[in-house]
């Protein structure tokens, strides 16, 4: 069975312009989270998706940063403009829908962004 | 607010030591208590975690971990640490019931030695 992947695995862009992350599920997978982890901090939670709705957006920084789901397959978290503090590692992760509260997360490799 | 606090940034062990990766939480109630790991190019990798029960909750790798109210900890042990073992690990928590958000600590890179 596949992980969660996530494309790309690097992205290097210059202040201003635009980057779209993607995640992929695993399949099945009705929970879908970003995270985040600046350097030298702690993964952070963004956002959580239950197929296509977003259940908990609590931790998105700002209003440039925005997640989709459409379809309630793969997410895309695009960043527009991009500002150098957004430079990090970002992670998403996947779980299924058991109604327990006991579903692991699962996460996938994470997408590095360096903003310039 | 829920926090969790890893105190040791790195950590050099000599292969086939112990080691033991300290975490305490913040919470009011007992949350859940996950450790993971990250290898070079990996995802996170769920080692073990406990939600309730027996206090020393045994993972995948040779990793089991105590829980202890009293003081707040989730320490991770290993009694024989191995070359491949060389990662970074994280402590972390979550509420329990239908909360979703996991809170992390800021993590503890293990450097093993021969």
């Amino acid at each position: 069975e596949a992980g969660v992947t996530q494309f790309p695995s690097h992205s290097v862009i210059e202040k201003g312009q635009t980057v779209t992350l993607r995640c992929d599920p695993i399949s099945g997978h009705d929970n879908l989270y970003w995270y985040r982890r600046v350097m030298g901090k702690e993964i952070k939670f963004l956002l959580h998706f239950v197929k296509e709705s977003k259940q908990d957006e609590s931790g998105m920084p700002n209003n440039r940063f925005l997640a989709e789901r459409t379809g309630g397959t793969y997410s895309t978290l695009k960043v527009q403009p991009a500002e150098l503090e957004d430079s990090g590692v970002y992670f998403c992760a996947s779980s299924q829908d058991r109604g327990s509260s006991y579903n692991e997360q699962f996460f996938g490799p994470g997408t590095r962004l360096t903003v310039l | 607010a829920q926090s969790v606090t890893q105190p040791d940034i790195h950590i050099t062990v000599s292969e086939g030591a112990s080691l033991e990766l300290r975490c305490n939480y913040s919470y009011g109630a007992t949350p859940y208590l996950f450790w993971y790991v990250q290898s070079p190019g990996q995802g996170l990798q769920l080692l073990l975690k406990y939600f309730s029960g027996d206090t020393l909750v045994q993972g995948i790798k040779g990793f089991e971990a105590e829980f202890k109210r009293s003081q707040s900890s989730f320490n991770l042990r290993k009694p024989s640490v191995h070359w491949s073992d060389a990662a970074e690990y994280f402590c972390a928590s979550r509420r329990p019931g239908g909360y979703q958000k996991v809170t992390f600590g800021i993590g503890t890179k293990l450097q093993v030695i021969p």
